[in-house]
């Protein structure tokens, strides 16, 4: 089951701060976060076990809320170089042959 | 440090030829995968190999294979290429299945595939 992202769009002024939701209709037990620059790979940013534990990258963190399934990430007085793809992807608890399902992600665009 | 290699970067095919996109990671990672990416449809996984000598299929295998030729390489083979399969492909790599497939994974640059 793909994971929800929210917005699927924003643009934000440098200094501004953002907040990209990703959501799971199934029990998760992890979230990973990349990003992806037009053209690029994905980079990886972090992964947020269950258990509430927030991480950081940067300015950049995230937060994974496990009784509603969610993971929110953060990105703080954003800079132009945060402008690009941002993806989800969700590894649910149940069975032994887990994989990463990915969201259709949320682009985000970082204006001076 | 190459990372994860990825050869062609691009490629026109025609309805109907066959291919072989290869994939190589300097990391000694256990796991390997093939995703590929459409507009607004993010990253689906095609197949993986949890580790040298196992592949699985993934959310959409159809048209495809894989072989796992060595701990170092993953191929995707497409037998009777289709215009649905123009795409960007991505190869990706992490160090190991165990724990429930919990490490990050590290991509290739992606092959940008056109069928005719």
């Amino acid at each position: 089951q793909q994971p929800v992202q929210s917005p699927q769009a924003v643009i934000l002024r440098e200094g501004e701060d953002a907040v990209i939701n990703c959501s799971s209709s199934k029990a998760l037990y992890s979230v990973h976060w990349y990003r992806q620059k037009h053209g690029e790979a994905p980079v990886f940013l972090m992964i947020l076990l269950k258990g509430g534990e927030q991480k950081g990258h940067e300015k950049i963190s995230a937060s994974f809320n496990e009784k509603k399934q969610q993971s929110s990430l953060y990105l703080t007085a954003s800079q132009l170089s945060y402008s690009g793809t941002y993806f989800c992807g969700t590894l649910i608890s149940s069975g032994s042959a887990r994989q990463l399902t990915f969201g259709s992600g949320t682009q985000l665009t970082v204006l001076p | 440090n190459a990372g994860v290699t990825q050869t062609p970067k691009f490629q026109v095919l025609k309805t109907g030829q066959s291919m072989t996109l290869q994939c190589a990671q300097d990391m000694n990672h256990n796991s390997m995968y093939w995703y590929r990416q459409d507009p607004g449809m993010g990253l689906r996984l095609i197949y993986y190999s949890a580790s040298e000598g196992t592949t699985d299929k993934g959310e959409v295998p159809n048209g495809y294979n894989v072989s796992r030729l060595n701990k170092r390489e993953f191929s995707l083979r497409l037998e009777s290429a289709a215009p649905s399969q123009t795409s960007v492909y991505f190869c990706a790599s992490s160090e190991g299945y165990r724990g429930g497939n919990n490490q990050p994974q590290h991509f290739g640059d992606g092959t940008r595939l056109s069928i005719l």
